[in-house]
């Protein structure tokens, strides 16, 4: 399964726009892009997913190029809560394939 | 609305101690893994279980053993602990049908002395 690359760290203002990118370059036919977070040491949160057409929900958007060789997460006004560690996971059906990595961490700052 | 219960939150062994760490959810899910993490890097799959009596390994399965005797729970056992094993250890869970979201537990900190 596809591994990704993501920066290690990244700075944002409170109320503005966190675009997250990742590149997934390796990604197959049938394996999704997931977005996980966590923050301080509690258990992975699921933010969203999505095979090929840009998603949206509650928490973020992501969008995926059309070659799906990369990814942005997208969370439209950041505050301080969502300070974390955020995982892009390329997977396809099984999850014991998830290969977490060391993520990005985002400190969103006052 | 429990989810996924990790128990204990922390624990301290001794090296060459046993002892099980226990997960539990009441969402009815085939798919249960453990994970674990050291410090500053990402999740690690130990084992997994794709429903009741099927088990499987992971990426890092050497001195845990688990098995799934029920749906609910998942439990894992450290055979002979040592401090390599020293870690945060997370439970997840799905419905395990695929394109959908693991849910986890909040995670159990060990150390081995």
């Amino acid at each position: 399964d596809a591994k990704t690359t993501q920066p290690p760290s990244m700075d944002c203002a409170e109320g503005r726009a966190a675009n997250l990118p990742c590149n997934h370059s390796t990604i197959s036919g049938n394996e999704y892009v997931y977005w996980y977070r966590q923050i301080h040491s509690q258990g992975p949160q699921y933010i969203i997913h999505g095979l090929k057409n840009n998603e949206t929900n509650e928490m973020a958007s992501l969008i995926i190029t059309e070659d799906r060789k990369s990814s942005t997460l997208i969370l439209p006004h950041a505050t301080l809560r969502d300070t974390a560690v955020y995982y892009c996971i390329v997977g396809g059906y099984n999850f014991n394939k998830f290969y977490f990595g060391s993520g990005t961490k985002l400190n969103v700052k006052p | 609305n429990a989810g996924v219960t990790q128990t204990p939150k922390f624990q301290v062994l001794k090296t060459g101690q046993s002892m099980t760490l226990q997960c539990a959810q009441d969402m009815n899910h085939e798919y249960m893994s453990w994970y674990r993490q050291d410090p500053g890097m990402g999740l690690r799959l130990i084992h997994y279980s794709v429903g009741a009596g099927i088990t499987d390994q992971g990426e890092v399965p050497n001195g845990y053993n688990v098995s799934r005797s029920t749906t609910e729970d998942f439990p894992l056992r450290l055979l002979s602990a040592a401090p390599s094993q020293t870690s945060v250890y997370f439970c997840a869970s799905s419905y395990g049908r695929g394109n959908e979201k693991l849910f986890f537990g909040s995670g159990t900190q060990l150390s081995v002395l």
